[in-house]
């Protein structure tokens, strides 16, 4: 099927520092999503973006909390700075339509804070 | 807001078992329903989905309907094997304005040969 990569696949950085995690998604899908899975515990809405713009964020899309997608190229989430509860895996994910449509989903991104 | 209830955190099955996972939402809309699943390593692999009342989702040998009276959509195989061995994530799609999906908790199913 699809497939969305995701790049690094584990990132460890200090508390306060700045990170970016990439994705590349499907290539004809028009929206895009990251999505927050800390271990053991449920898969979370983050961000939802289309046409260069957020459509709708969760509690947890924090201020520090930044997405883009310049030019077609890599959709980013970036973290800046970084606190210790940030650390979980980050997934990407991406659709063609919004709603009843399916999103297909990267390998995710473990984010390690210390 | 909108939620989904995975009743079973782990089951554990032999090959050719029968499989039922227990799927509830709560939704104020008319949600489209979908069944995950997640290897090791990997992100959720979308199984299927069903939009309506009474239709049936289903691919490689699982299935599951989705019922509006019981607000349910439980996943069901008639005879496992050991490489479903896997994640199974129920999740709701709360409308066409928005893309957000709410996952369940997940439920780990092992299957021995």
């Amino acid at each position: 099927g699809p497939k969305v990569l995701q790049i690094p696949s584990h990132q460890i950085i200090d508390m306060g520092q700045m990170v970016t995690l990439n994705c590349d998604p499907v290539s004809n899908h028009l929206y895009f999503y990251w999505y927050k899975q800390i271990l053991g515990q449920q898969m979370e809405f983050l961000v939802n973006f289309y046409n260069g713009k957020v459509m709708e964020k969760s509690k947890l899309f924090k201020d520090q909390f930044s997405v883009e997608r310049p030019d077609g190229s890599y959709f980013t989430l970036k973290i800046q700075p970084t606190a210790l509860e940030d650390s979980a895996v980050y997934f990407c994910a991406s659709s063609f339509g919004q709603g009843g449509y399916e999103q297909y989903f990267g390998p995710g991104t473990r984010l390690t804070v210390l | 807001g909108d939620s989904v209830t995975q009743t079973e955190g782990q089951v554990a099955l032999s090959e050719e078992d029968f499989l039922t996972i227990h799927c509830n939402y709560s939704a104020s809309g008319y949600p489209a329903l979908f069944w995950y699943v997640q290897y090791p390593g990997e992100g959720p692999q979308f199984l299927f989905r069903a939009s309506r009342d009474k239709e049936k989702g289903s691919s490689r040998g699982f299935e599951a309907t989705y019922d509006k009276g019981t607000t349910s959509f439980h996943l069901r195989k008639a005879s496992v094997q050991e490489s479903d061995s896997a994640v199974y994530y129920c999740a709701l799609g709360e409308g066409t304005n928005t893309g957000k999906l709410t996952f369940g908790d997940g439920t780990v199913l092992t299957v021995k040969p």
